[in-house]
């Protein structure tokens, strides 16, 4: 049961342009979303979390948007730089079981010079 | 200031071996996560352990698998009479004390287990 689905599995961006990764999800206990950046052989990197509570969150070049009523959210990175070409997860934790994530499958972003 | 720490970084096992898969959690860190990576495929939560306890294995495989996090020493995810299905990328985590409204763990740079 994959309750959180990243349809896309790779995206390609031109330098300067705008990246934008989606995440759906199925399940509406989750309350506390994030997004992890992974380059190849190394570990999952925190980039940027969300509450439920909120609809937005915005760091630096990076923005998370959350559609609860879309059970939707997307990840914004503008300007795309190519050091930010890696593999993008999207996490999910639910209120009653917040000790375990849920993530996505991953969308390789390739920013292109 | 050192990070999540796994060893080996590359484990390569006959079938019907044992598998030791060692993660040191980040100074502080009282919580450990495993996550199992199969090829094109997103992390699956495996276990989470506290010191000396295991608090929810709800992800991990009924048989062969099992995992410690002892007082002293890093947590240790243990896969007996490995098969080839078993061949993954397995992710550490680590956190410090659960924050209400949230946290983010810390990953290691895993361990890819290849079964021949």
């Amino acid at each position: 049961d994959q309750q959180v689905k990243q349809n896309s599995p790779s995206l390609s961006v031109q330098e300067g342009r705008i990246s934008i990764l989606n995440c759906d999800y199925t399940n509406s206990m989750f309350d506390y979303f994030l997004w992890y950046k992974k380059y190849p052989a190394e570990g999952p990197t925190f980039l940027i979390s969300i509450s439920s509570i909120k609809d937005k969150n915005e760091d630096g070049r990076f923005t998370v948007f959350l559609n609860k009523s879309a059970k939707h959210l997307s990840l914004h990175i503008v300007p795309s730089q190519p050091g930010d070409s890696a593999v993008y997860f999207c996490a999910a934790r639910d209120i009653y079981n917040f000790n375990k994530f849920y993530f996505g499958s991953g969308t390789k972003l390739n920013v292109k010079p | 200031n050192a990070g999540v720490m796994q060893n080996p970084r590359h484990l390569v096992r006959r079938r019907g071996q044992e598998a030791r898969l060692r993660c040191s959690p980040m100074k502080g860190h009282s919580h450990v996560y495993w996550y199992r990576q199969l090829p094109e495929e997103g992390l699956k939560f495996m276990v989470y352990l506290q010191k000396e306890n295991i608090i929810d294995e709800s992800g991990m495989p009924k048989e062969r698998f099992s995992a410690e996090f002892p007082k002293e020493g890093p947590s240790i995810l243990r896969i007996q009479q490995v098969v080839r299905g078993d061949s993954a990328a397995y992710f550490c985590a680590s956190s410090p004390l659960i924050r209400v409204l949230g946290f983010e763990a810390f990953f290691g740079q895993g361990t890819r287990l290849t079964v021949v």
